[in-house]
């Protein structure tokens, strides 16, 4: 079963706008990370950050994290066309390498 | 360094088959894990090997197994296929002590 949801669903912007993206899990955490998928290919990691961590950046990624509401952000800076893609999140839990994914947002960047 | 591979890339079979998926890690990666991808279901955890013991198993029937090998190469086999099996069944290697993990491009199979 999932750990949590994802918002939106779906997003469409114009390039060099920014987008946002939105993740509820369930349980303690001891990370979460955001994976990326283009169009059912196998899936890239993009960043990590841990459970004592509010904020990371990494290039045009900047990611947010709230245990006490148990919700992370992920933003996209000046988005571009090859950004389109489906943008997972994933918790992990102790000490085993099993993610619980959210369902998805299937960002679309028009150029 | 190579990424992870994984064989077959397609594969078509009928109900009541049995198939094998292999996944071969990153170099220097110990730990594989395996996902199954469906659209109803989304991205679900079946299980994780280290130094070939299973480390942890996700919700699925007994007909889904798996093992690792010395070399950390794993495979994955289903048995008595069920239509619902259709799936991306994606592998993922990391390194010990990391949470990271770099995936294949997974193994698209049709039951049909």
């Amino acid at each position: 079963s999932q750990q949590g949801e994802e918002d939106p669903q779906a997003l469409s912007i114009q390039e060099g706008e920014n987008a946002t993206m939105n993740c509820s899990y369930k349980t303690s955490i001891n990370n979460l990370q955001w994976y990326r998928q283009n169009s059912g290919r196998g899936l890239v990691h993009l960043i990590l950050i841990r459970s004592n961590e509010r904020e990371k950046h990494s290039g045009r990624l900047r990611v947010t994290l709230d245990t006490s509401k148990k919700s992370s952000s992920l933003l996209i800076t000046a988005s571009r066309a090859a950004d389109t893609a489906s943008y997972f999140c994933a918790t992990g839990s102790g000490s085993a390498r099993q993610l619980t994914f959210g369902s998805g947002t299937q960002l679309t960047v028009l150029p | 360094k190579a990424g992870v591979t994984q064989t077959p890339r397609y594969l078509i079979k009928t109900r009541g088959q049995q198939v094998t998926l292999s996944c071969s890690p990153i170099s220097g990666h110990r730990s594989v894990s395996w996902y199954q991808q469906t659209p109803g279901q989304g991205l679900q955890f079946l299980f994780e090997y280290f130094s070939e013991t299973q480390r942890n198993k996700g919700n699925f029937p007994g007909r889904f197994s798996g093992r690792q090998f010395s070399n950390s190469r794993s495979e994955m086999n289903v048995s008595t296929l069920e239509l619902g099996d259709s799936a991306l069944y994606l592998c993922a290697s990391s390194l010990d002590n990391y949470y990271e993990q770099y995936f294949g491009p997974g193994t698209r199979l049709t039951v049909t």
